[in-house]
């Protein structure tokens, strides 16, 4: 059975620093999405990666993916409360009929403040 | 339309009534998918639509529920004698293919299901 784990699930950061955010899964997967929740909102996609070694960058953000490792990242780069929001992984079923049939990570809480 | 269309945005309901949740997703999508979303579980698959066809129904988590879908357009999900375990968020999703070019899935704003 896949996992898809986060860490940490919540994040208390100050406006200009910088963190990471880990997602680790469980089985083989070539593909790996993000995703932003602002409460009370629906899912906001943010990265597609699709490859080992696939890094992606948007903004104060930044995602990358070592499949060998089952690993992802979500970088930020100097925090701005903006940013504040829940942050999901998600990584497709293998073997599934459909690459939208994901599982989820728990969800990181971020708040930013000044 | 611009995005995926769930209604209702809240439905309030009894425990043992039936409730159907509407979903209308992005003009031109095959893929539709329906989550659902609440504290205890996070985010869990329910199904899968090609079409109008649900080539995985594995997420469904009794046969209380079900879904369909018609026109390779609209989807209704129906909870059937409605349980409070069944208070969550369901989300529909939708995506230009199901294969392996699919990018990402395009989530609506979901309906916040109560059951008292």
């Amino acid at each position: 059975e896949l996992k898809v784990e986060q860490n940490p699930l919540f994040l208390s950061m100050q406006e200009g620093k910088n963190y990471t955010i880990y997602c680790n899964y469980s089985t083989t997967s070539d593909r790996l999405y993000w995703y932003r929740q602002d409460p009370g909102k629906s899912l906001e996609s943010l990265f597609v990666l699709l490859s080992n070694g696939a890094v992606k960058q948007e903004g104060r953000l930044m995602a990358s993916l070592d499949t060998k490792a089952r690993l992802s990242t979500l970088h930020i780069t100097a925090a701005v409360h903006d940013l504040s929001a829940t942050y999901f992984c998600a990584v497709p079923n293998a073997g599934g009929t459909s690459y939208g049939k994901l599982t989820f990570g728990q969800g990181t809480i971020l708040t930013v403040h000044p | 339309g611009a995005g995926v269309s769930q209604s209702p945005s809240n439905k309030v309901t009894e425990k043992g009534k039936d409730v159907e949740l509407r979903c209308d997703p992005i003009s031109g999508h095959t893929a539709l998918y329906w989550y659902r979303q609440s504290l205890g579980q996070g985010l869990e698959f329910l199904i899968y639509f090609q079409g109008n066809s649900a080539p995985d129904k594995s997420g469904l988590p009794s046969d209380r529920f079900s879904a369909e879908r018609t026109g390779g357009s609209v989807s209704t999900l129906t909870i059937q004698r409605t349980q409070q375990e069944d208070s969550a968020v369901y989300l529909c999703a939708s995506s230009p293919a199901a294969g392996r070019f699919n990018e990402k899935l395009f989530f609506g704003s979901g309906t916040q299901l109560s059951v008292l």
